[in-house]
């Protein structure tokens, strides 16, 4: 069975960097193919891809916010971590992690999201 | 980059009548590499259909997608009252890799 679940703070100010951490099970990010991603969804908003981390540490991020975004995993710990450097109101979003089980595939499997709000 | 519209934007349907909805790409894309979603309020997409048409691990076979190219169409054939959620179109296989439509709310008449 596959979970993931995101994790980090709710609330973060302008101009700080956000680190989210998801946490998953049932499967691992050494197998061949797997791919773990981020994606964020503003209040009332569509799902925008962020950034996607493959079992070879193959990386692919928007090209809107490549410049802010670093994905990096941890195999050990079954976690991939994502950090969004200065961050702004507009970035007030649920974040997800999501599973991939090959390059070239959808996300199959969801995190819960976690909320987080960009405030002073 | 790939652009992807979904069309309409709310679409008011009763429970049994059968739901059509689109998702126009900007440029080609590999019906290989077509997805769609179903997101209910307060929770995680689900993902329903990959590769344009072939459906996901349990989900009801009265979804179904279609098309290639430039243009996709999920088709939900008798709505039941679980259906009504928001459905985004996903391209999985172009730079930049994973875009999404800007969504479709089906909702009760």
């Amino acid at each position: 069975q596959i979970t993931l679940k995101e994790s980090g703070p709710t609330l973060v100010k302008p101009t700080q960097t956000l680190t989210l951490t998801c946490t998953f099970s049932g499967f691992s990010l050494s197998t061949s193919g797997v791919g773990v991603g981020w994606i964020r969804q503003p209040p009332g908003k569509a799902l925008e891809w962020l950034a996607l981390i493959y079992w070879n540490d193959d990386k692919r991020y928007s090209p809107s916010l490549k410049s802010r975004l670093t994905i990096t995993k941890d195999t050990s710990k079954n976690q991939v971590v994502l950090t969004m450097t200065n961050m702004d109101p507009v970035d007030t979003a649920t974040y997800y992690c999501a599973h991939s089980r090959r390059r070239w595939q959808p996300f199959d499997y969801w995190g819960q999201g976690t909320l987080v709000t960009v405030s002073s | 980059e790939i652009v992807l519209t979904q069309s309409p934007g709310t679409l008011s349907l009763s429970p049994g009548e059968r739901a059509t909805l689109s998702c126009r790409a900007s440029q080609s894309v590999s019906s290989s590499y077509l997805a769609w979603y179903q997101q209910k309020p307060g929770q995680a997409p689900r993902l329903l259909i990959y590769g344009a048409s072939s459906r996901a691990t349990g989900i009801p076979d009265r979804f179904s997608g279609s098309g290639s190219g430039t243009d996709f169409t999920l088709t939900i054939s008798r709505l039941e009252p679980e259906d009504f959620a928001v459905y985004y179109c996903q391209q999985y296989g172009s730079s930049p890799q994973y875009t999404f439509g800007q969504g479709t709310k089906l909702e009760i008449k």
